[in-house]
């Protein structure tokens, strides 16, 4: 079951801040967040482990709400490079498979 | 880079036809993965592998079919194309820790005709 995101799409400008969730029905093991540029492969940014781990490459921080099988990823003080499609991948705690979501457009303008 | 590799890259196929997409892998990882990806449906689980001939069904299995019969191949076959099917296919790869990021290769752009 794919989990779900909100917003579908978001503008933004150079440095304004934006949140995008990503919620899932089943218990979680762990959220992975990418981002996709157009015509090209999703890149990862950040895994958020149950537990409370985190690991990242970007400044791009996110959360885990275990209890409510929850995530948000927080984009703040945003740069032209941040505009692509963002996508939260979920891995249950009782299964192997990687699910994602439908995808968050983001668009940065100067 | 991870090294994943997809072929083909493009291919324009006829309704009706078999259709195989190979997935290339050198990092020795246990998972993998096969989605679609289509404009409004982000990215959709067809079938995920987690060991050589351990598969199972993702969220759009029908029509598809897996193998991998080695660590480094993953199969994607669609036993009889049709329009629908018409897609952009991702293949990804991880380690065997749910704590590890998944690498995605370069993505095939199937036309069904």
């Amino acid at each position: 079951q794919q989990p779900v995101q909100s917003p579908q799409a978001v503008i933004l400008r150079e440095g304004e801040d934006a949140v995008i969730n990503c919620s899932s029905s089943k218990a979680l093991y762990s959220v992975h967040w990418y981002r996709q540029k157009h015509g090209e492969a999703p890149v990862f940014l950040m895994i958020l482990l149950k537990g409370g781990e985190q690991k990242g490459h970007e400044k791009i921080s996110a959360s885990f709400n275990e209890k409510k099988q929850q995530s948000s990823l927080y984009l703040t003080a945003s740069q032209l490079s941040y505009s692509g499609t963002y996508f939260c991948g979920t891995r249950g705690l009782y299964d192997y498979k990687l699910s994602f979501g439908a995808g968050t457009t983001v668009t940065v303008r100067a | 880079d991870a090294g994943i590799t997809q072929s083909p890259r493009h291919k324009v196929t006829e309704t009706g036809t078999p259709v195989t997409l190979r997935c290339h892998q050198t990092e020795n990882h246990r998972y993998m993965y096969w989605y679609r990806q289509d404009p409004g449906h982000g990215l959709r689980l067809i079938h995920y592998s987690y060991g050589v001939k351990d598969t199972d069904k993702g969220e759009v299995s029908d029509g598809y079919s897996v193998s991998r019969s080695k660590t480094e191949d993953f199969l994607l076959t669609l036993e009889s194309a049709t329009s629908s099917q018409t897609s952009v296919y991702f293949c990804a790869i991880s380690g065997a820790s749910g704590s590890t990021e998944a690498f995605f290769g370069q993505g095939t752009r199937l036309t069904v005709v």
